[in-house]
């Protein structure tokens, strides 16, 4: 069964402040997507990851696959408030497969 | 940019009514999904399409159709709305098993 698991599923963080928030999935893949929600909006493309050691940067998050570890991660450096909204990871697999989707992490950055 | 929109954007209706979700894509894209999401919360599959007269259910039980007669449009029937229904709405499509771009979303009130 493919699953794709998010932690933490909720964070609050002060401004200033560095996080990371983790994707681990179940079976190999070397496709990963991450994905940005405002609330009472829809989901918006962050990082396109398609290789083993991708990284990819925009602002204040960094976005990293590691393929043999079946983990990617998403860096928070020095939050700041516009930053606050749920964020997903999508694993992807070949074939007609449909993109698994964590949870989500819902960030909330406070002053 | 991607090119997805749904309507209506939001909807309220009452119980027993006939209902469609309108989705239409200018991407040319083979791929086009339906994904039910409570506020805040994570993303239900509903339905997904591989092409034109392919269709698929996906991990949600739902009590809702679709159709795929043109590559360009996947609209979501609800033979009969009730309470439960009441929930966003997101339509997504993709090339291959590629990255799935997101439509604004309708939401959707049931009395």
């Amino acid at each position: 069964e493919l699953k794709v698991e998010q932690n933490p599923l909720f964070l609050s963080m002060q401004e200033g402040k560095n996080y990371t928030i983790y994707c681990n999935y179940s079976t190999t893949s070397d496709r990963l997507y991450w994905y940005r929600q405002d609330p009472g909006k829809s989901l918006e493309s962050l990082f396109v990851l398609l290789s083993n050691g991708a990284v990819k940067q925009e602002g204040r998050l960094m976005a990293s696959l590691d393929t043999k570890a079946r983990l990617s991660t998403l860096h928070i450096t020095a939050a700041v408030h516009d930053l606050s909204a749920t964020y997903f990871c999508a694993v992807g697999y070949s074939g007609n497969t449909p993109l698994v989707f964590g949870k989500g992490t819902r960030l909330s950055v406070i002053a | 940019e991607a090119d997805i929109y749904q309507t209506p954007r939001y909807l309220v209706i009452g119980t027993g009514k006939k209902i469609t979700l309108e989705c239409s894509q200018t991407m040319g894209h083979d791929k086009m999904y339906w994904y039910q999401q409570d506020p805040g919360m994570e993303l239900h599959l509903i339905h997904y399409s591989y092409g034109v007269n392919s269709t698929e259910k996906g991990d949600l039980s739902s009590e809702s159709t679709v159709s795929r007669i043109r590559t360009e449009h996947f609209p979501l029937t609800l033979e009969s709305a009730r309470p439960s229904h009441t929930s966003q709405y997101l339509c997504a499509s993709s090339w291959g098993a590629d990255e799935q771009y997101f439509g604004p979303g309708t939401r959707l009130t049931v009395t």
